[in-house]
């Protein structure tokens, strides 16, 4: 099974309104962490938020919020009054185990295309 | 600007060459990770170091290898190159407020194999 999914292959938003990035995850450790990243065309990586498995509360960082549902294990990416720079490629990526942990490595989905229209 | 620099940016090469490509973590980070991104396998795990010794090891071949030096930098050296091999490499770190244990990348290195 996908540790990561995101199954939206690509998304529109109209300049300024909210749009939603939707991922799950798969995992049977109790501790672990989950980001989302930004990839423009440029190609570099962004890290926008992290949520970890343990936090009571969602994660937010300005424009970006985290919507946890653990029940669920969703982990999905809402963006507040899009830009037209927000357009981009955006990953969700999960790391299993605790963050002080030996193996540490990130496990990626497969990414969404969100393209802003003016 | 992440704070971990990646060189070269773009390298092109021909198959059976070997390559270096070169990582600086930000400053007091003391891991460093290797993804592989290509179009048909995403992005991938390749390696982990944690103050110049491997941590961890993914989905990396056999003709890679990579190391970390006493400054922290660290190098993934690319063998009998592949057509297969062209992606974009990616380093990442991290180690400051290890409670989130956020990884930073760099801006890659886009590897072509012709």
């Amino acid at each position: 099974a996908q540790k990561i999914t995101q199954t939206q292959p690509g998304m529109f938003v109209q300049e300024k309104e909210a749009v939603t990035l939707d991922c799950t995850y798969d995992t049977s450790d109790p501790s672990y962490g989950l980001f989302w990243y930004k990839q423009p065309s440029s190609g570099e990586m962004i890290f926008l938020i992290y949520q970890g498995s343990y936090d009571q509360q969602n994660a937010t960082e300005g424009r970006y919020s985290l919507n946890f549902q653990k029940a669920r294990k969703s982990a999905n990416l809402v963006i507040s009054a899009s830009q037209l720079g927000d357009s981009a490629m955006y990953f969700c990526a999960m790391r299993e185990g605790p963050s002080t942990g030996a193996n540490s490595k990130l496990t990626f989905g497969k990414g969404i295309t969100l393209s802003v229209r003016p | 600007d992440s704070g971990v620099t990646q060189t070269p940016k773009h390298l092109i090469t021909a198959t059976g060459q070997r390559v270096t490509l070169r990582c600086s973590p930000r400053s007091g980070d003391l891991s460093v990770y290797w993804y592989q991104q290509s179009l048909d396998q995403g992005l991938q795990f390749l390696i982990q170091y944690y103050n110049g010794e491997e941590r961890a090891k993914g989905n990396i071949l056999e003709r890679f290898s990579a190391q970390q030096f006493p400054d922290l930098h660290s190098e993934l050296n690319l063998s009998s190159l592949e057509l297969g091999d062209s992606a974009l490499y990616f380093c990442a770190s991290s180690g400051r407020g290890l409670a989130k244990n956020i990884q930073y990348f760099g801006a890659g290195t886009r590897l072509s194999v012709l």
